[in-house]
């Protein structure tokens, strides 16, 4: 069980197209899900925080503009890079959290590749 | 900045050798969570201890946590090849929010066959 899938699980796009990622928990409902990124050998970041059917809640120095999240239902959020810049690529991660649980279920991650 | 700090940064031992690793933090917590990453991939979850335990057992897996000092260790026991991975410890602040973590910056464990 807690399972979440991540979709694609890596992507190359050009410099200043967008990219949408998806996040969902198969076999349980995600009161929050967060999103994350990694850089080479370093920890996770966390960039948002969103619960369904509110806005996401940005970290300090991530730019809300240029990454959309949106979390419509208890089982689905996505994250869309928008106008991607090469410093963008990375290694994205989402997490799911249950309702009622302290614990989070991380998806595969996404790498992104900005050319 | 990150709240939990892992030592060592790495790690190598024998297949059958125990590992200990340690995770020190800054703040109150509501709990502290051991999450394991092998290379390229996603996280997964092994243990959790709550702020009012001191240790938790789950399979080989033994995690302390010191809340006077701050610190937790996670020790594996009897340890494989696929145990081989990066493992991050995680803190969940005390109050308010306290379901975001703030992950350290990982012990690489590498297991010799």
């Amino acid at each position: 069980g807690a399972v979440v899938s991540q979709h694609p699980s890596w992507v190359i796009c050009k410099s200043g197209t967008s990219v949408k990622i998806e996040c969902r928990s198969l076999d349980f409902q995600a009161t929050t899900m967060f999103w994350y990124r990694q850089f080479p050998k370093q920890s996770l970041m966390l960039m948002a925080t969103s619960n369904e059917g509110s806005k996401a809640t940005y970290e300090q120095g991530v730019e809300k503009d240029k990454f959309l999240i949106n979390h419509a239902s208890l089982t689905l959020s996505t994250l869309t890079v928008t106008s991607a810049h090469p410093e963008d690529s990375s290694f994205y991660i989402c997490s799911a959290r249950p309702s009622g649980r302290y614990e989070q279920y991380f998806g595969p991650g996404t790498r992104l590749t900005v050319t | 900045s990150q709240q939990g700090e892992e030592d060592p940064q790495a790690l190598s031992i024998q297949e059958g050798e125990n590992a200990t690793m340690n995770c020190s933090y800054k703040t109150s917590i509501n709990n502290l969570q051991w999450y394991r990453q092998n290379s390229g991939r996603g996280l997964v979850h092994l243990i959790l201890i709550r702020s009012n335990e001191r240790e938790k057992h789950s399979g080989r897996l033994r995690v302390t946590l010191d809340t006077s000092k701050k610190s937790s260790s996670l020790l594996i026991t009897a340890s494989r090849a696929a145990d081989t991975a990066s493992y991050f410890c995680a803190t969940a602040l005390s109050g308010a929010g306290s379901y975001q973590l703030t992950f350290g910056k990982g012990t690489k464990l590498s297991v010799i066959p």
